[in-house]
């Protein structure tokens, strides 16, 4: 079938820490792969995308490759601050967006 | 600012009545989305219009209903409301094609009384 599976939060980090969250998925064809960020009380946001395979997107310290071999688009970042504490959403589009159930971050200071 | 607008940002009713729920997508957007999140259900896709006409169907009970008008904004209708209706609506909406990404509205919070 086609769904995005997310690693299970909570991830607690204290500030500066390397941060991965990842994310597989399954799809017919060559998806375009996304992450969304929602802060408390707000709406999804996009975070970065990658349409093709090899491609990587990032966004304010946030990376994310496209690897097709491993179906997986893996979101990193080298350093997170206090203000990324947040759920991460990863996502995949061919006919339709498929969330994934979400990773809430919380980093300390 | 995404550009996309819902309103209400709150609705606060009883069981059994019935609501409508607005978005206004971003200037240029034929495609509109409508999405449930709840903390039990996550984010569930409720349903796509394309240019006024329905594209898509996800987990949508038949008690709600949705339309996108000729300006294309579109309004989510939920009826009959249940305890478990409760949640928070979000609108979406996209230009055409797979590698576009879609842009949230705030959301309306229903909570059911």
């Amino acid at each position: 079938g086609n769904s995005v599976t997310q690693m299970e939060g909570p991830v607690t980090l204290s500030e500066e820490a390397f941060l991965t969250i990842n994310c597989t998925y399954t799809a017919t064809g060559y998806p375009s792969l996304f992450w969304y960020v929602q802060y408390p009380g707000e709406g999804l946001q996009l975070l970065l995308k990658a349409t093709k395979a090899d491609d990587k997107g990032s966004n304010k310290g946030f990376e994310a490759t496209y690897r097709k071999e491993t179906t997986s688009f893996h979101l990193e970042k080298g350093s997170v601050q206090v203000s990324d504490s947040a759920v991460y959403f990863c996502a995949r589009n061919t006919d339709k967006l498929i969330f994934g159930t979400g990773t809430r971050l919380q980093v300390f200071p | 600012d995404s550009g996309v607008t819902q309103t209400p940002k709150h609705l606060i009713t009883a069981t059994g009545q019935r609501v409508t729920l607005r978005c206004s997508p971003r200037s240029g957007d034929l495609s509109v989305y409508w999405y449930q999140q709840s903390l039990d259900q996550g984010l569930q896709f409720l349903i796509q219009y394309y240019n006024g006409e329905e594209r898509a169907k996800g987990n949508i009970l038949e008690r709600f209903s949705a339309q996108q008008f000729p300006d294309l904004h579109s309004e989510l209708n939920l009826s009959s409301l249940e305890l478990g209706d409760s949640a928070l609506y979000f609108c979406a909406s996209s230009q055409p094609g797979s590698n576009q990404p879609q842009h949230f509205g705030d959301g309306t919070r229903l909570s059911i009384l």
